[in-house]
């Protein structure tokens, strides 16, 4: 069963770049890396997903090394909408039914300060 | 493009009670999942169904909960007879699809906050 780590929490200021790291040593080959955001009182949100090297969309990049047994999620200038908990998961499929199953870790709860 | 719905978004209930909880997930959306989520915790799956079929319900505590799929579209979760740990949020998620090597994306709903008394 595939499972991260990730820190449990990290502060930061707006405008500031964010880097959080998420080490999932057990990955498989077939597994991608997601990364889901959720704000309080909400459901979880997509925001990026990767397999190897970097990926990036309008919101966020992920790096992924050649190792994959970590990613990062790199938010750019960060404001206080940004202050969410952030959920790195890779697929995990034990199985082998043919059907990705994710597994929520604990989460990093970033908060960003003015 | 609607996102997944999800009723009631809140319940109270006492502790030997049953409840219901009921979503609509977007259209065309072949995976349903519902995850219960304790305060503080990130959510745990407790059944995932692959249009009405179940594909995963290996953490779904059975002597109690038990969830329906009719149609491949709407889905109910049931808890008979609820208890104190049962007090979280429940949340239904659906994507287009899930196989294995193919990374989908799930769209959750808001969920509904179940507080057991």
């Amino acid at each position: 069963l595939a499972k991260t780590t990730q820190p449990i929490s990290m502060d930061s200021y707006e405008g500031q770049e964010v880097n959080i790291t998420c080490s999932h040593n057990n990955i498989a080959t077939n597994d991608y890396i997601t990364w889901y955001q959720q704000f309080p009182s909400q459901g979880p949100r997509f925001i990026i997903q990767g397999y190897k090297t970097k990926v990036t969309n309008e919101v966020a990049s992920l790096f992924i090394p050649a190792d994959r047994k970590s990613s990062t999620l790199s938010l750019p200038r960060v404001s206080l909408s940004d202050t969410a908990v952030y959920y790195c998961l890779v697929g995990d499929n034990p199985r082998n039914t043919g059907f990705q199953k994710l597994v929520f870790g604990t989460g990093t709860r970033l908060l960003v300060s003015p | 493009e609607a996102g997944v719905a999800q009723s009631p978004r809140y319940k109270i209930i006492e502790k030997r009670q049953s409840v219901a909880f009921w979503c609509n997930p977007i259209s065309g959306h072949a995976t349903l999942y519902w995850y219960q989520q304790i305060l503080g915790q990130g959510p745990k799956l407790l059944i995932q169904f692959q249009n009405n079929g179940v594909v995963d319900d290996s953490q779904l505590p059975k002597d109690r909960f038990s969830a329906e799929r009719l149609k491949g579209v709407d889905s109910t979760l049931k808890i008979q007879p609820a208890k104190l740990e049962d007090s979280a949020v429940y949340l239904c998620a659906s994507s287009p699809a899930g196989l294995a090597g193919l990374g989908n994306e799930q769209f959750f709903g808001p969920g509904t906050r179940l507080t057991v008394l």
